[in-house]
């Protein structure tokens, strides 16, 4: 497989459900990232791994608990969602230019289609 | 402020009109990339292109075209002789690549009907 996947491609859980969102880039990239898209809202920055570490944290729910393993996949780990939490959930990655550390064009993947009832 | 403005939310058009997608940004950093991406009913945000600040040619591909001007903060996108394939919603993004993690701030979308 090429670019950015990510399974499931939709997901319906009850609001004491535990589940994971799973994304794999075949890219060589450095960073990841999570995107959050409910409707008729902008697209909202969750998380971003640069080298599998954290680096942002843009003030998410701790219901939402992001793992990135290696610089490859990335997680995002949900328990006792809410309904409000229904959404697109968009990964993306970027390559990292070594030295300057310059971040590049960001590649998404399909997203998850995120019900919770 | 670091910010992105699209300010038509929908546009319809008939197939081979032609159509404007406006995007105002706005920053006081002098280093910064734009992007255009367009996202279809799929759900995937499929990347069109990226534009340098340092770079205000204004390019082609295809049908696609995009008119960058600092003077006036813009980064305008046109498709020429639309087609109903191009029913999408597009998103115009900034983003600075050497800080902020590459962090891309994007407009609400501009959604495009295209009608046969």
């Amino acid at each position: 497989e090429t670019g950015v996947t990510q399974t499931p491609r939709h997901l319906v859980m009850g609001m004491t459900n535990k589940k994971s969102l799973k994304c794999e880039q075949h890219l060589g990239h450095n960073a990841m990232y999570w995107y959050k898209q409910s409707a008729k809202k902008p697209l909202e920055l969750m998380f971003v791994y640069n080298f599998k570490e954290q680096t942002e944290n843009n003030s998410v729910p701790s219901r939402f608990s992001p793992e990135c393993p290696n610089s490859s996949h990335l997680f995002l780990h949900l328990h006792t969602l809410q309904p409000e939490d229904s959404a697109l959930y968009l990964c993306a990655s970027a390559g990292v230019a070594g030295g300057i550390t310059r971040t590049d064009t960001q590649y998404f993947g399909p997203g998850t289609r995120l019900t919770v009832l | 402020a670091q910010k992105v403005t699209q300010a038509q939310t929908e546009i319809s058009v008939v197939e081979k009109e032609d159509v404007t997608l406006d995007c105002v940004y706005e920053t006081r950093d002098t280093t910064y990339y734009l992007f255009w991406y367009k996202q279809p009913p799929s759900g995937e945000l499929v990347f069109l292109i990226r534009r340098n600040s340092f770079d205000e040619q204004n390019e082609i591909s295809g049908r696609y075209s995009w008119n960058f001007q600092k003077s006036t903060s813009s980064f305008n996108f046109t498709i020429t002789a639309s087609q109903v394939v191009d029913s999408a919603v597009y998103f115009c993004a900034l983003s600075f690549p050497y800080n902020q993690g590459g962090k891309l701030i994007f407009g609400q979308g501009t959604e495009l009907s295209v009608k046969p």
